[in-house]
């Protein structure tokens, strides 16, 4: 069966220092593999995806960058955190399909809190 | 669009009702509907799905209702429990970007005994 695997799951960091959240997902192989992040009681918002290796689009403009070096490995990553970069981040795999109709399977999430 | 923006608007029911969830979406070309359960603290999880071709699909205890008319999903819970009682949130995919999923606002669901 497949797992999805995202560490940490409560990171405190200060303003400017630098942040990498990984994810990995087992069991299966070639996923699309996707970043949300989920400001306090508000949706989820798409920040990147990545349909293979070294492959990475980029949903909003912002202080973050992905990275997926491995095909089933995914970094989220920031030279300089801001206050504003607080929030929960999950990290996803879909498989891939003819149609791309299939459903999202999500990690437990990281809780990231800029001070 | 994303309205990630927006506070989540809550739904209160009482135990042993039934609950309908709603969900509006703005992309005509979206073809494929999912309904995710989220609790505290967690990544969302699967409830159920349905493809554009389709108006109705059951599940356990779970019903989705689609109207592209009205771009309008809705996601119908019986028999409502405490267990029930989380965040939910529909996500879309359109046609031609199938490699991404698109969520909705969320709406909380409280459950009362």
């Amino acid at each position: 069966s497949q797992t999805i695997h995202q560490w940490p799951a409560t990171l405190v960091q200060p303003v400017g220092s630098p942040l990498s959240l990984e994810c990995t997902v087992e069991g299966t192989s070639n996923p699309n593999l996707y970043w949300y992040r989920q400001a306090a009681g508000r949706g989820l918002q798409l920040l990147f995806y990545s349909v293979g290796i070294g492959q990475i689009s980029s949903e909003v403009p912002q202080n973050l960058s992905a990275s997926r070096p491995q095909d089933r490995q995914f970094i989220l990553s920031s030279k300089k955190l801001l206050l504003s970069d607080s929030g929960f981040y999950l990290c996803a795999w879909r498989p891939k399909t003819t149609g791309g109709n299939t459903e999202a399977f999500f990690g437990q999430g990281t809780r990231l809190t800029v001070v | 669009g994303e309205n990630v923006g927006l506070h989540l608007p809550t739904l209160s029911v009482q135990e042993g009702d039934n609950s309908i969830i709603n969900c509006a979406y703005s992309n005509s070309a979206s073809d494929y509907f999912i309904w995710y359960k989220q609790e505290s603290g967690k990544g969302p999880q699967f409830i159920i799905d349905i493809r554009s071709n389709m108006d109705k699909r059951q599940g356990q205890r779970v019903t989705v209702l689609l109207n592209k008319t009205v771009k309008h999903l809705s996601l119908q819970i019986a028999a409502t429990q405490p267990g029930d009682s989380a965040v939910y949130f529909c996500a879309e995919k359109t046609s031609g970007g199938y490699n991404k999923l698109i969520f909705g606002a969320g709406t909380r669901l409280a459950v009362h005994p």
